[in-house]
């Protein structure tokens, strides 16, 4: 276990729609990654927060946003679902932002589309 | 940009022989390395990292990771397979010393290790 929280485990929805994954960091990481693992792209790194502020931007859509908020918890929020967001989503933290630390990951967020 | 090369997508190994999984990077200046290794739906976990230092880095599980800087590499062994090894490999760099820095990730390795 990573100490890394992720909710929910698995979400299925339809296309148009919204929803919102979370995540709580390990106690005491100021870092928040967010990462989307599909077949096709493999693991892309979308966004990261450190310490409430936005850090690092990735290959994030548009029509995807985040934030973390003053407990250091995250959301990640997807807009005008389509099929091909259907990937799992993790969550990672560190306790700063340097290259060297370590990330830690969470268990995940299974999104399907249909 | 920094990027991150698995070479092979599937290793196959018996249980008790030596295994290696292999990775090669592109960055500018020095590199921060990582092997993380994925169970079926399951996150991440972390393995070992290389900064600085001994080119051999011992990690979780008895694995280690040798890092050559003239070859760009930094190989996953380690000396004895078992079966519960088998699990999807990621290598991934971070190329800068301070900043934001996110982890490029390899397509990664299928580690299959039969008994």
């Amino acid at each position: 276990d990573s100490g890394v929280t992720q909710t929910p485990k698995h979400l299925i929805t339809a296309t148009g729609q919204r929803v919102t994954l979370r995540c709580s960091p390990r106690s005491g990481d100021l870092s928040v990654y967010w990462y989307q693992q599909s077949l096709d792209q493999g693991l892309q790194f979308l966004i990261q927060y450190y310490n409430g502020e936005e850090r690092a931007k990735g290959n994030i859509l548009e029509r995807f946003s985040a934030q973390q908020f003053p407990d250091l918890h995250s959301e990640l929020n997807l807009s005008s679902l389509e099929l091909g967001d259907s990937a799992l989503y993790f969550c990672a933290s560190s306790v700063g932002s340097w290259g060297a630390d370590t990330q830690y990951f969470g268990p995940g967020t299974r999104l399907t589309v249909l | 940009a920094q990027s991150v090369a698995q070479p092979e997508d599937q290793v196959n190994v018996a249980e008790g022989n030596p295994l290696t999984v292999k990775c090669t990077y592109s960055v500018s200046g020095n590199p921060y390395l990582f092997w993380y290794v994925q169970y079926p739906n399951r996150g991440l976990q972390f393995l070992l990292k290389y900064i600085t230092g001994d080119n051999l880095v011992k990690g979780s599980y008895g694995f280690e990771a040798e890092f050559n800087k003239s070859q760009t590499s930094f190989h996953l062994k380690k000396p004895s397979a078992l079966v519960s090894d088998s699990a999807l490999y990621f290598c991934a760099v971070s190329g800068i010393r301070s900043g934001n820095t996110p982890l490029v990730f390899g397509k990664g390795t299928r580690l299959s290790v039969i008994a």
